[in-house]
């Protein structure tokens, strides 16, 4: 099992640039999910799926795009980058989006910077 | 609705030392509780969590008490080790709803 992988490791856009962060699981888990990690503001959450074909927003959405097409791949679309949007990407995956037990399984990042 | 206040750091501590990194949270329900760790350059991985009210979660000498009375979840570490150099985060997974709630994280640096 590769768990829970994310490409690229690190990536340098121009403003107005538009890109997709890529995410693939290999534990045929239901639920995806795509955060940002910025300095004093932990975790915040971007998009989420609970299944193929299923997305919704989290907290933070605004300037990405998601779909999920298979259960496996979850990409994360940057339309028009912005300075704002300089940040680590994580993906992460759980086995269902209704057990209230279950972790989840983070990938190891993609570090954006935007300039 | 669903939030996580975290204590704020950074820590630093000496080896051997007593580590206390608060956490207490807002719920409807009863929530399930987890604490998170990332090392350097790396993601998120599960320390430990705890479903119910009175559960403990432990692992690798980390252990946090689910305390439904006070809202809290404290993590706890009677001697930490320069290998515990982190940042560590405690979330909850609300009883109804789908996402998970992060607090902002601690920095926990431990010098010889």
């Amino acid at each position: 099992n590769a768990g829970v992988t994310q490409t690229p490791k690190f990536q340098v856009l121009k403003t107005g640039q538009s890109m997709t962060l890529q995410c693939a699981q290999d534990m045929n888990h239901e639920y995806m999910s795509w955060y940002r990690q910025d300095p004093g503001m932990g975790l915040r959450l971007i998009h989420y799926s609970v299944g193929a074909g299923i997305t919704d927003q989290g907290e933070v959405p605004n300037g990405y795009n998601v779909s999920r097409s298979t259960t496996e791949d979850f990409p994360l679309r940057l339309l028009s980058a912005a300075p704002s949007q300089t940040s680590v990407y994580f993906c992460a995956s759980r086995p269902t989006w209704w057990s209230r037990q279950e972790t989840q399984y983070f990938g190891p990042g993609t570090r954006l910077l935007v300039l | 609705g669903n939030s996580v206040t975290q204590m704020e750091g950074p820590v630093t501590l000496s080896e051997e030392a007593f580590l206390t990194i608060n956490c207490t949270y807002t719920a409807t329900g009863y929530p399930s509780l987890f604490w998170y760790v990332q090392y350097p350059g790396e993601g998120l991985q599960l320390l430990l969590k705890a479903t119910k009210a009175d559960d403990k979660g432990s692992n690798k000498g980390f252990e946090a008490t689910y305390r439904k009375e006070t809202t809290s979840f404290h993590l706890e570490k009677g001697s930490v080790q320069v290998s515990d150099s982190a940042v560590y985060f405690c979330a909850l997974y609300p009883n109804t709803g789908n996402q998970f709630y992060f607090g902002t994280g601690t920095s926990l640096t431990v010098i010889p």
